[in-house]
């Protein structure tokens, strides 16, 4: 069975104060990993699709990283406008295109 | 990133009454689609699988009588509340599914309130 688990469950930075977000996962056979964000009564915008051990993706300030156990979403010099629910999902080779969502990591940034 | 529409976003109905809710796929044809519920303060839950042309696959302990799903293109899908009841107040989100890059993309959610 696919498992996720995203830590912290919640984080409070200063604006600009750089920090990164953990999300942990078993997979049978990865086909991807996804990073959402959750704005309060919206649906998961999506962020980044990451494939393979090694991989690295980047959107403003913002970087995904991902190894074979591990993804980390990397924030550098938050701004309030970041604060939102980010959400850590995969999809493996036995899922037929589910995801399999971890809980969240609930993000504060205090101007 | 690729364009998921939901209407209604907002829905308000008495009880016993059925409610459609809509999800188009507005970049790329979609073969699967997905159904979500989302409680407060807590992720996303898996409903069905909307393929289309062929039957929805529910998750256990989701009633396939009472949410209706139906896929009949490859760009919308619909989920059909039916005899709503309070219980069934939720924020329901859907999502298309790229199959090029196997993401997922969401539309922006339908919250009912069944009074």
């Amino acid at each position: 069975e696919d498992q996720v688990t995203q830590s912290p469950e919640a984080l409070r930075l200063q604006e600009g104060e750089s920090s990164s977000l953990n999300c942990s996962y078993t997979v049978s056979g990865l086909r991807g990993l996804f990073w959402y964000r959750q704005d309060p009564g919206k649906g998961p915008e999506f962020l980044f699709t990451l494939y393979s051990a090694g991989e690295e993706k980047e959107k403003e300030r913002l970087k995904a990283t991902l190894t074979k156990k591990e993804s980390f979403l990397h924030i550098t010099a938050p701004k309030p406008e970041d604060s939102a629910t980010y959400l850590c999902a995969v999809t493996g080779g036995t899922s037929y295109g589910k995801l399999t969502f971890g809980q969240g990591t609930i993000l504060t940034v205090h101007p | 990133g690729a364009v998921v529409s939901q209407h209604p976003s907002r829905v308000i109905c008495k009880s016993g009454t059925s409610v459609k809710i809509e999800c188009r796929s507005l970049d790329f044809q979609a073969t699967t689609m997905f159904w979500y519920r989302q409680f407060p303060k807590q992720s996303l839950m898996l409903m069905a699988t909307s393929n289309e042309g062929s039957k929805a696959t529910y998750e256990q302990g989701v009633e396939k009588d009472k949410f209706l799903i139906n896929h009949a293109s490859l760009t919308l899908s619909t989920l059909t509340v039916t005899s709503a009841h309070p219980e069934d107040s939720s924020f329901y989100i859907c999502s298309a599914r790229d199959p090029g890059s196997e993401t997922q993309y969401f539309g922006p959610g339908t919250r009912l309130l069944v009074l």
